[in-house]
């Protein structure tokens, strides 16, 4: 079975700095790899995917992920967080495309921008 | 605008008392999720449809039912069964026809935050 890590419960960061979550997967073949992000309260929204491809991938509101398959890692960066970034986020991996009940969460990372 | 809704947003019970979480989507989605979130952990699915009328049993099922009667409705029923109900619970749909693969992504509402003493 496939699993996610994110081994960072949580993080600080200061506003205007550069912002790099981790997320290590386990499985043997090409995962389909998320990134969602949860606001206090609120549901989850997604920010970016990974299929196939270019494993450089864009989202929204300026964040972007790199699929490593050499490390089984699938980074969330940002070059420079706004304190509207507050939020948790969760990496997710799916092993097929055949379906959402087939997507695990990681544990999230709980960020906190300080002015 | 289409969106999830899910209410109420508080929701508390006496331990020993079924509860029902509603769940409304108009985004026109086939299929729908339930999930539980804890302090500290992941979403865990507790059940899905794909398809009105049918669903299936997610990861932790157990002390959960629910139904599927129409496509934009998903209610989920905590009953007496599930040891440690006290939780937020999310409801998700998605559209396999939203994009090129079936693996499309969840739309979420907002959820609700569920106290049983």
């Amino acid at each position: 079975a496939q699993s996610v890590t994110q081994p960072d419960i949580h993080i600080t960061v200061s506003e205007g700095a550069s912002l790099e979550l981790r997320c290590n997967y386990s499985y043997g073949a090409t995962p389909y790899l998320f990134w969602y992000v949860q606001s206090p309260g609120q549901g989850l929204q997604l920010l970016l995917k990974y299929f196939s491809g270019d494993t450089l991938v864009q989202g929204i509101k300026g964040f972007e992920a790199e699929f490593k398959r050499s490390q089984s890692s699938f980074n969330l960066r940002k070059p420079s967080v706004h304190w509207s970034d507050a939020a948790e986020y969760f990496c997710a991996v799916a092993t097929t495309n055949f379906g959402n009940e087939k997507l695990t969460f990681g544990t999230g990372t709980r960020l906190t921008i300080i002015p | 605008d289409g969106g999830i809704t899910q209410s109420p947003k508080y929701l508390f019970r006496k331990e020993g008392q079924n509860v029902t979480l509603s769940c409304e989507q108009n985004l026109n989605h086939d299929a729908m999720y339930w999930y539980r979130q804890d302090p500290g952990q992941g979403l865990r699915l507790i059940y899905y449809s794909q398809i009105v009328n049918d669903f299936q049993k997610g990861d932790i099922a157990e002390g959960y039912s629910v139904s599927r009667e129409k496509k934009e409705s998903f209610p989920l029923t905590v009953t007496s069964a599930q040891k440690n109900p006290t939780a937020f619970y999310l409801c998700a749909s998605s559209n396999p026809r939203e994009s090129s693969s079936y693996n499309s992504p969840l739309h979420f509402g907002n959820g609700t935050r569920l106290t049983v003493t």
